[in-house]
């Protein structure tokens, strides 16, 4: 059965610094993994998607990466802003026609002015 | 202006009574998901549906109903029988469009139940 951890729980970091939030995953049979946003109290944000057979996505000054063999992802942040402050959730989809996706319980990043 | 609508906000149920959380999409997409979202917990998959008609139940369906008779509308129903409905419900959607590798999810702005 798929599992989905992410680590750490929560994070807290002065605004400028670059920080790495870490996913890892039980079973390397993937097809795709995503990194959502959330924000309190509203629904998910889709920041990017790497598919199976790729190793690297970037969006701005976010930069996620994806290691199938050692079931790991990580999401790169570059010079944290407040406004990154959120909750950061990695999902898995494990099916081929049916998007399904397993979730990680997230990491709550608050960055400090 | 396309997206996913969910509604109520806010939803109280009382001991007994069924409820039903609305979830609207006009982004022409074929399939759709119902999330529970329980605090310091990922989501977890109630049911989904790839096809008007059609749904197939997720990892904690029990206590759960749905319908798709329309292919922009996924009501969700909590049932007397969750003994434990109090959490944040998030409805998303999927273009249906060939492996689930080329294609994301996209998520309305939930709908809180609390019980009284």
């Amino acid at each position: 059965k798929q599992e989905v951890t992410q680590i750490p729980a929560a994070l807290s970091v002065p605004e400028g610094e670059n920080l790495v939030l870490n996913c890892s995953f039980t079973d390397s049979a993937i097809y795709n993994l995503q990194w959502f946003r959330q924000d309190p109290g509203k629904g998910l944000t889709s920041l990017l998607l790497i598919q199976s057979s790729q190793r690297e996505q970037t969006s701005g000054r976010l930069n996620a990466s994806l290691d199938k063999s050692s079931g790991r992802s990580t999401l790169y942040i570059a010079a944290s802003q407040p406004g990154d402050s959120a909750t950061y959730l990695c999902a898995v989809s494990v099916r081929s026609n049916t998007g399904k996706l397993i979730f990680g319980q997230g990491t709550t990043l608050q960055v400090k002015p | 202006d396309g997206g996913i609508t969910q509604s109520p906000k806010y939803l109280f149920r009382k001991e007994g009574q069924n409820v039903t959380l609305s979830c609207e999409q006009n982004l022409n997409h074929d399939a759709m998901y119902w999330y529970r979202q329980d605090p310091g917990q990922g989501l977890r998959l109630i049911y989904y549906s790839q096809i008007v008609n059609d749904f197939q139940k997720g990892d904690i369906a029990e206590g759960y109903s749905v319908s798709r008779e329309k292919k922009e509308s996924f009501p969700l129903t909590v049932t007397s029988a969750q003994k434990n409905p109090t959490a944040f419900y998030l409805c998303a959607s999927r273009m249906q469009a060939g492996l689930a590798g080329q294609e994301t999810q996209y998520f309305g702005p939930g709908t809180r139940l609390l019980v009284l």
